[in-house]
C-alpha cells in the first residue's frame, strides 16, 4: 500500500531463535515506525527512525532492536523470540506535506511457538 | 502521559441505524487527530484527520468526526450504518510532528441484519 512492502507476511518460528522482520518503502519518507498490534491494547510504538542510521525505542521495546542502513528499508529483529512476542507487526511511515499522515503496511503475522 | 482512549471495546448496531464511536486524548496541547479502520486481516485505512480548523471533519465512506476541545473528545460518527462497515475501528493522535502515533484501544464495530 503506498509503496510500503512488509516481509514475509506470516511466519511461524520456535522461542529462543532470531527474526528479522522487513519494511520496504519506495516513496524516500524519512520516517519510519514499527509497531505491534495485540487485542486490547490498540497498535503499540515498538521503534522507530528519523532517518539513515537514526532509531529511538518505542513504548514497547524491550526484546526487539531496528536497523536503518538506508531510506528504503527498515528492519525489526527480534532478539531471542519468545511467546509473548507473537502478534502482527505493522510498518508505517510518515508522509509530509500537503497529504501530511501516516501509511500503514499490510502487517506481518508472527507466532512464535 | 499523552494518551488516547477509545471507551467502548465492541459495539454492535443494527443495518441503517446511526453510529457514534468515541475517542478523547489526553488534555494540554492538541494533538492531530486520526481515524483508521481495520477490516478482518487487514491493515489500516485513514478515514479522515484532523489538524485545525472546522471542527466537523468529513472523510471518506460517508464518516464523520467532530473535533471538542472542551470535551477532549474526536467522536467518528455515521449516520447510517452498513454490513460492510463492520471492522475495528481506531482512534489515534499526534502530539508532535515528526513524532509518534499514539493509538487507542480500538473499538470493534458488529453490524445486525
Amino acid at each position: 500500500d503506498a509503496g510500503i512492502t512488509q516481509s514475509p507476511r506470516h511466519k511461524v518460528t520456535e522461542t529462543g531463535t532470531p527474526v528479522t522482520l522487513r519494511c520496504h518503502q519506495t516513496e524516500n519518507h524519512r520516517y519510519m515506525y514499527w509497531y505491534r498490534q495485540d487485542p486490547g491494547h490498540g497498535l503499540r510504538l515498538i521503534h522507530y527512525s528519523y532517518g539513515v542510521k537514526d532509531t529511538d525505542k518505542g513504548e514497547v521495546s524491550d526484546g526487539y532492536s531496528v536497523s536503518r542502513s538506508k531510506t528504503e528499508d527498515f528492519l525489526l529483529t527480534l532478539e531471542s523470540a519468545t511467546s509473548s512476542q507473537t502478534s502482527v507487526y505493522f510498518c508505517a511511515v510518515q508522509r509530509g506535506g500537503k497529504d501530511y499522515g501516516y501509511t500503514f503496511g499490510s502487517g506481518t503475522r508472527l507466532t512464535v511457538v | 502521559a499523552q494518551s488516547v482512549t477509545q471507551p467502548d471495546i465492541h459495539i454492535t448496531v443494527s443495518e441503517g441505524a446511526s453510529l457514534e464511536l468515541r475517542c478523547n486524548y489526553s488534555y494540554g496541547a492538541t494533538p492531530y487527530l486520526f481515524w483508521y479502520v481495520q477490516s478482518p486481516g487487514q491493515g489500516l485505512q485513514l478515514l479522515l484527520k484532523y489538524f485545525s480548523g472546522d471542527t466537523l471533519v468529513q472523510g471518506i465512506k460517508g464518516f464523520e468526526a467532530e473535533f471538542k476541545r472542551s470535551q477532549s473528545s474526536f467522536n467518528l460518527r455515521k449516520p447510517s450504518v452498513h454490513w460492510s462497515d463492520a471492522a475495528e475501528y481506531f482512534c489515534a493522535g499526534l502530539y508532535n510532528q515528526g513524532g509518534k502515533l499514539i493509538f487507542g484501544q480500538g473499538t470493534e464495530l458488529s453490524v445486525k441484519p
